[in-house]
């Protein structure tokens, strides 16, 4: 079985200031990571994935993430936050093998930048 | 149509009701996701459609549950003599069907069922 962990359900930084938000992944063979954020009364809105190659991925917004295979992880970082990325971020993760094409998500973290 | 839409936005049924949730995926994109997300977590996989087959719906609670996609486009959400725990968000979501699960999804706003 996949399972994602997101073990912060938030994460407080002051704009201008780097951010991270966790995600650590467990499944069977590879994985596709995907990272997703969520506004207010909004469905939830892609952001990037890893599917394969270079283990740094670059998304919308100035949004990146690394993926670290050892240490099954995928973070989601950006260099310098802004108060409009205040909102709920989810990382999913899906298996590459056994013909599952439904992906799992995490609980989610609450990002909220502060001015 | 940029975007996946769903209908209505928000329902209050009574208990014991019965309720039909609609999704209007992007054209074109053969795969189509129900998820359910309730207060302070991610979404729950309901059922998957490949065209107008459902080719998983591992993720449906009980028999009360049942989703169609007759034409291989919108899709309805059914629950029968609805509960209170039934209450939730009920989140669509579509994909472009090739690509090995590779693809990302695109989320409707999500309908926002209550049930009294």
């Amino acid at each position: 079985a996949q399972s994602v962990a997101q073990p912060e359900d938030q994460v407080n930084v002051a704009e201008g200031n780097p951010l991270t938000v966790k995600c650590t992944y467990s499944v069977s063979g590879n994985p596709y990571l995907f990272w997703y954020v969520q506004y207010p009364n909004r469905g939830l809105q892609f952001l990037l994935k890893y599917i394969t190659g270079d283990n740094l991925v670059k998304g919308s917004y100035g949004f990146e993430a690394e993926f670290n295979k050892s240490q099954t992880s995928f973070h989601l970082k950006k260099p310098s936050a802004l108060v409009s990325d205040s909102a709920l971020y989810f990382c999913a993760v899906r298996g590459v093998s056994g013909g599952s094409y439904i992906p799992t998500f995490g609980r989610g973290t609450s990002l909220i930048v502060h001015p | 149509g940029a975007g996946v839409s769903q209908t209505p936005s928000n329902k209050v049924t009574e208990k014991g009701k019965y309720v039909e949730l609609r999704c209007d995926p992007i054209s074109g994109h053969t795969a189509l996701y129900w998820y359910r997300q309730s207060l302070g977590q991610g979404p729950e996989f309901l059922i998957y459609f490949q065209g107008t087959g459902a080719a998983d719906d591992s993720g449906l609670p009980n028999d009360r549950f049942f989703a169609v996609r007759p034409e291989g486009s919108v899709s309805t959400l059914k629950i029968q003599r609805t509960e209170r725990g039934d209450s939730a968000v009920y989140l669509c979501a579509s994909s472009l069907g090739e690509g090995q699960g590779s693809n990302e999804q695109f989320f409707g706003p999500g309908t926002r069922l209550t049930v009294l």
